[in-house]
């Protein structure tokens, strides 16, 4: 168990529909990032959050949003969806942003469907 | 943007040592390297992290030449628990920042 909580762990739902994965980092942790796995496919970087900052970005639509909260939980909307967002959604966090030697552990994940 | 990547898929025998290499000509200068290892519709788990040289634990060892453009995980005397999925992630200079990306994953088959 890496301390990283994600909710919901299955989730199916509707084309066109909006979603809030919701993700618990390490007690500690200050930093989160969001990436996302599609079927047989390597893991994609989203977004990252420091302490409430957004920190960096990568290959995330722009129907997707995400935030950290004054409580360093996050949650990442995904909306107007389609079947090609289906996908593993996984939340990592670390302690620090990027200093050396700062280890991003991760959570198992949200497995969203879009039928 | 230089793409970090790794063998598709390795097989070995049930105790054997086997070694993965990841290149990453772009690395940058102050990222650490760090490898992980997935099973199917599960999280990716730390294994090993380093910045040069040779760093070692319990489960694996991690190679890193000084020029930092590749780096080699070893896992000795693999078991048939050690199948799965193995990722290096680095950073990759995106402008006066980097963004953390993994590399193209190696399957790693192993059996009797």
């Amino acid at each position: 168990d890496s301390g990283v909580t994600q909710t919901p762990k299955h989730l199916i739902t509707a084309t066109g529909q909006r979603v809030t994965l919701r993700c618990s980092p390490r007690s500690g942790d200050l930093s989160v990032y969001w990436y996302q796995q599609s079927l047989d496919q390597g893991l994609q970087f989203l977004i990252q959050y420091y302490n409430g900052e957004e920190r960096a970005k990568g290959n995330i639509l722009e129907r997707f949003s995400a935030q950290q909260f004054p409580d360093l939980h996050s949650e990442l909307n995904l909306s107007s969806l389609e079947l090609g967002d289906s996908a593993l959604y996984f939340c990592a966090s670390s302690v620090g942003d990027r200093q050396p030697g700062n280890t991003i552990y991760f959570g198992e994940g949200s497995w969203l469907t879009v039928v | 943007l230089a793409k970090t990547t790794q063998p598709i898929s390795m097989d070995s025998y049930e105790g054997q040592e086997v070694n993965i290499t990841c290149s990453h000509n772009n690395i940058a200068t102050n990222d650490y390297i760090t490898w992980y290892q997935q099973f199917p519709s599960q999280g990716p788990r730390f294994i090993i992290q380093g910045y040069k040289t040779k760093v070692t634990n319990e489960v694996a060892s991690l190679f890193i030449p000084a020029d930092r453009k590749s780096s080699t995980l070893s896992l000795p005397r693999v078991s048939l628990s050690d199948t799965a999925v193995y990722y290096c992630l680095v950073g990759v200079p995106t402008g006066t920042a980097s963004k953390l990306t993994f590399g193209t994953g190696t399957r790693l088959q192993v059996t009797l």
